[in-house]
């Protein structure tokens, strides 16, 4: 069963400061990334879509996809108070898992201004 | 862009009563989903659907019914619900369009209390 982690749980960073957020997963063979930010009592918004090895920017946001290191990076820039949110990797795909999409728990974000 | 609309926003209900939570996706996406989410476990998926007629079992199937009578439509129903079940729900639409796999657009969740 793929497994996705998060980490850190928690990150505070100022406003304008570069905020960087690590998933790692534990199929090499997934082929399909997505963040996704999830404001206090609302849907998911997805941010960014990555699916080969290297850079996919989004605005603010880049992913960074590491397959043979099991990683894929969200990089937030210049992020402001109303970025604070919890962030969710999603990963799908692996041998195990050709369809579903695996969560990881996430990764509360505070901006401070 | 994707509309997924959820129904209730908030519900409470009794322990063993039947409680039904419903998503309606105006965007003809194919698949449809359901999650809960709870702290410290994260999204994980309950039941999810090809297209109307098809209903699939996902990782936390126990419990939980759902019912797609149609493309738009997607139920999830508790036949009979137990404090465990407390959680916020979300459903999600997605569908693969020009070769890249699909985003899934989310509702804005039920929040269940079961007591």
């Amino acid at each position: 069963q793929q497994k996705v982690q998060q980490s850190p749980e928690s990150l505070t960073v100022s406003e304008g400061a570069m905020a960087s957020l690590n998933c790692t997963f534990s199929d090499r063979s997934s082929d399909n990334f997505r963040w996704y930010r999830q404001h206090s009592g609302k849907g998911l918004e997805v941010l960014v879509s990555i699916f080969s090895d290297g850079e996919k920017e989004e605005g603010s946001f880049t992913a960074h996809l590491n397959r043979a290191s099991l990683h894929v990076f969200l990089h937030i820039r210049e992020p402001q108070p109303s970025d604070s949110a919890l962030y969710l990797c999603a990963v799908r795909g692996g041998d195990t898992n050709a369809y579903k999409v695996i969560f990881g728990k996430g990764t509360h974000l505070h901006v401070l201004p | 862009e994707a509309a997924v609309t959820q129904s209730p926003r908030n519900k409470v209900a009794v322990t063993g009563g039947k409680v039904t939570l419903s998503c309606n996706q105006t965007n003809n996406h194919n698949n449809m989903y359901w999650y809960r989410q709870d702290t410290g476990h994260g999204l994980r998926l309950i039941h999810y659907s090809y297209g109307a007629g098809s209903t699939e079992k996902g990782d936390i199937p126990d419990g939980y019914k759902a019912s797609r009578p149609s493309q738009e439509n997607f139920s999830l129903i508790l036949e009979l619900a137990t404090p465990s079940q407390t959680s916020v729900y979300f459903c999600a639409s997605g569908d693969r369009t020009g070769g890249d796999a699909e985003t899934l657009y989310f509702g804005s969740g039920t929040r269940l209390t079961v007591l």
